[in-house]
């Protein structure tokens, strides 16, 4: 298995460019989840998924929009780049069901936004 | 909301010296807590949970709702803890907070 796989791994944008961050699991887990990660401010919660179809926001949510079409996938769509959002984007899974904390991280994705 | 506490960006300790890395938490309920671990080059994994009450890698973590804490303790620190720590709290929903994080550095 190879867990969670996050693309693609480093990406540099211009302000104002669009672009999506895939998560894709192969742990059947109903819960998935994104955080960015930042120096000092540790990991914080931009949106997640319950189930496939749904979405709800987090701590950060503006500027992203996320879409849960499978199960298996949850996509980060970044519609008009900013420099604040030059960071560190992890992709965790949970199996739910009494596991919810427990989080299955990817390897994190790297964007900077010139 | 949820908020998780961890005073210190980094802990400086030396390697056969006990390591406490500290976490407090605030949340009115019964929360869920955890640790997560980062070593260099790794992913973010999960350590222990507390209704697990179990040392792994030879850490341990009690949690005190007086105090609203859940610190991470080893007796001995060994070089290969030096890593990113992260406590986090589950209160009751489907979200997970997270600490601003503690980098352990064992020296010898």
């Amino acid at each position: 298995n190879a867990g969670v796989t996050q693309t693609p791994k480093f990406r540099v944008l211009k302000t104002g460019q669009s672009m999506t961050l895939l998560c894709a699991q192969d742990m059947n887990h109903e819960y998935m989840y994104w955080y960015r990660q930042d120096p000092g401010m540790g990991l914080r919660l931009i949106h997640y998924s319950v189930g496939e179809g749904t979405t709800a926001k987090g701590e950060v949510p503006d500027g992203y929009n996320v879409s849960r079409l499978k199960k298996q996938n949850f996509l980060l769509g970044l519609e008009s780049a900013a420099p604040s959002q030059t960071s560190v984007y992890f992709c965790a899974s949970s199996p739910g069901q009494g596991r919810t904390g427990e989080l299955f991280f990817g390897e994190g994705s790297r964007l900077t936004v010139l | 909301a949820q908020r998780v506490t961890q005073p210190e960006k980094l802990l400086s300790v030396f390697k056969g010296a006990p390591v406490e890395l500290k976490c407090n938490y605030s949340y009115s309920g019964s929360p869920e807590l955890f640790w997560y671990v980062q070593y260099s080059r790794q992913r973010l994994q999960l350590l222990l949970r507390h209704i697990s009450r179990e040392s792994i890698k030879g850490f341990t973590a009690d949690l005190n709702k007086g105090e609203t804490s859940f610190h991470l303790k080893k007796p001995f620190a060994q070089e290969e803890d030096s890593a990113m720590y992260y406590c986090a709290s589950r209160g009751g929903g489907n979200k997970l907070t997270f600490g601003t994080g503690t980098q352990l550095k064992v020296e010898l």
